[in-house]
C-alpha cells in the first residue's frame, strides 16, 4: 500500500531564514505530486505541483519554491521565510490519470517568528 | 472557473444528532469530479469519498451518507447519530476533467463540526 511522509512535523524558525520541508512516496511509481499550505483559518491553497521529476508548476508566486529531485521526493524551500509563511505545509500524491483521488501526508506545521 | 462554496462555517450539535454538511460547486465542465475530505485535530486531510459527474446515486458507508444532485449543483454530506469523533473540518472539494494529469483540486472553506457529548 502507499505511505505518504512529511517532515519534520513541526518546525519554529526566524524570519529570514532558510526553509526546506520534505515528502515523500512509497508504494507507487511516478505519482503527481503536491504542496498545499493552509493559513490559520482553514483556507487550502495549492502551491507547487509537480507531474514528474524536475518538472514543476507554481501556482502562486510568492517567496517559495519546490523541486523534485527523485521520483517520489518533494522539497519545498524557502530562502528567507516571511512572517507570513506561517501555516500548515500539506503534501499530496495521486495517480498519473485524470482527477483520481489526492491522498495527503501528516502536514508539516511552520510558525515563522 | 471552478468555485466550492461551503456556506456553513461551524456547525455544533450534540451527540447522537444528525447533521448535514452542504457543499455547492460551480463548474463549465460536464465531467468532474466531487470530493469529501475529513480533517481532525491531528491535521491530516482524510479522504472521504469521490464521485464523478455521471453518477448521481446517493451513497451511504455506515453513519455516512452523500447526496449529490447535478440540479442543484450541490453534494451535500450527512452524519447519522453523531459521535463525538466526527468532530472535525469537513471539506468540499472538485476537481475538472479536464485538469487531466493534473488533477488539481478545487477546495471549500471547509466547515468546523463539533460533536459536544
Amino acid at each position: 500500500s502507499q505511505t505518504i511522509h512529511q517532515w519534520p512535523a513541526t518546525l519554529v524558525q526566524p524570519v529570514g531564514s532558510p526553509l526546506s520541508l520534505e515528502c515523500t512516496v512509497e508504494g507507487t511509481s511516478n505519482p503527481n505530486l503536491y504542496w498545499y499550505r493552509q493559513a490559520a483559518g482553514r483556507g487550502l491553497q495549492l502551491l507547487f505541483y509537480s507531474v514528474g521529476i524536475g518538472q514543476i508548476s507554481s501556482e502562486v508566486p510568492q517567496n517559495l519554491s519546490a523541486s523534485r529531485p527523485q521520483d517520489r521526493q518533494f522539497i519545498l524551500s524557502s530562502k528567507k521565510l516571511l512572517l507570513s509563511d506561517s501555516g500548515f505545509y500539506l503534501c499530496a500524491w495521486t495517480l498519473k490519470a485524470g482527477a483520481e483521488t489526492q491522498y495527503f501526508g501528516p502536514g508539516t506545521r511552520l510558525l515563522v517568528l | 472557473a471552478q468555485k466550492v462554496t461551503q456556506a456553513q462555517t461551524e456547525i455544533s450539535v450534540v451527540e447522537k444528532e444528525d447533521v448535514t454538511l452542504d457543499c455547492v460547486y460551480e463548474t463549465r465542465d460536464t465531467t468532474y469530479y466531487l470530493f469529501w475530505y475529513k480533517q481532525p485535530p491531528s491535521g491530516e486531510l482524510v479522504f472521504l469519498i469521490r464521485r464523478n459527474s455521471f453518477d448521481e446515486q446517493n451513497e451511504i458507508s455506515g453513519r455516512y451518507s452523500w447526496n449529490f444532485q447535478k440540479s442543484t449543483s450541490s453534494f451535500n454530506f450527512t452524519i447519522t447519530a453523531s459521535q463525538v469523533v466526527d468532530s472535525a473540518v469537513y471539506f468540499c472539494a472538485l476537481s475538472e476533467a479536464g485538469s487531466g494529469a493534473n488533477s488539481k483540486l478545487t477546495f471549500g472553506k471547509g466547515i468546523t463540526l463539533s460533536v459536544r457529548p
